[in-house]
């Protein structure tokens, strides 16, 4: 069964950072596209950011490059966000999601809660 | 980027209707279209990917079709269950922006 548990959430204050963690299992890790999608409270879907299988490809939304940085360790089966410089507007739950060979999310963590806010 | 935009935001139906819910992208996106279904609480689920394609273990009264930069998801007789917000979601290019969302409730 493919599971991803995130971790890593929590307060912080505006322009400060925190490392949001993604561990998967029961899947082969290493052969997968992943992703970050992120929903402000009461709002819709953002994609965030994804990365390439072997972690030699990064892509981001404009509202977040040059903060944000997405990396893999494909020996330890994680995923990981960087976020510096963070905003209230970055207040949302945070998804680790997994790409099926159809570029479509089709797992998806039970998320982790980023609160910026003084 | 490409926006795609679902229409409509909220709508009431009854168990045993039909709903259609419609996403337009804003440019040329062939068939990279999912839809998602998110019960409020919990974590979004895949629906339809490739436009068309039914995701493993989905009920077969989904259903998702394309007509240019048009797509439709379709359910057929809906169920209690059912009750819940869809999202579509374009994978053409990056950023793979989402639609704004239906919420389906219960009339």
């Amino acid at each position: 069964e493919v599971q991803l548990v995130e971790s890593g959430g929590g307060l912080v204050q505006p322009g400060g950072s925190l490392r949001l963690s993604c561990a998967a299992s029961g899947f082969t890790f290493s052969n997968f596209w992943m992703s970050w999608v992120r929903q402000a409270p009461g709002k819709g879907l953002e994609w965030v950011a994804n990365i390439r299988d072997n972690g030699n490809e990064e892509n981001y939304v404009g509202s977040v490059e040059g903060r944000f940085t997405i990396s893999r360790d494909n020996a330890k089966n994680s995923l990981h966000l960087q976020m510096n410089s963070l905003r209230a507007d970055d207040t949302a739950i945070y998804y680790c999601t997994r790409y099926n060979y159809h570029d479509s999310l089709d797992s998806w963590g039970q998320g982790t809660l980023v609160t910026v806010s003084s | 980027d490409i926006q795609m935009t679902q229409s409509p935001s909220s709508l009431a139906a009854y168990v045993g209707d039909r709903v259609t819910i419609t996403c337009r992208a804003s440019q040329v996106i062939s068939s990279f279209l999912s839809w998602y279904q998110q019960i409020p609480g919990k974590a979004p689920k895949l629906l339809i990917y490739a436009a068309s394609i039914l995701q493993s273990g989905v009920p077969s009264r989904f259903s998702g079709s394309r007509s240019g930069t048009d797509f439709t998801l379709t359910i057929s007789s809906l169920q209690p269950e059912d009750f819940a917000i869809y999202y579509c979601q374009q994978t053409y290019n990056t950023p793979h922006t989402f639609g704004g969302g239906t919420k389906v409730e219960i009339k």
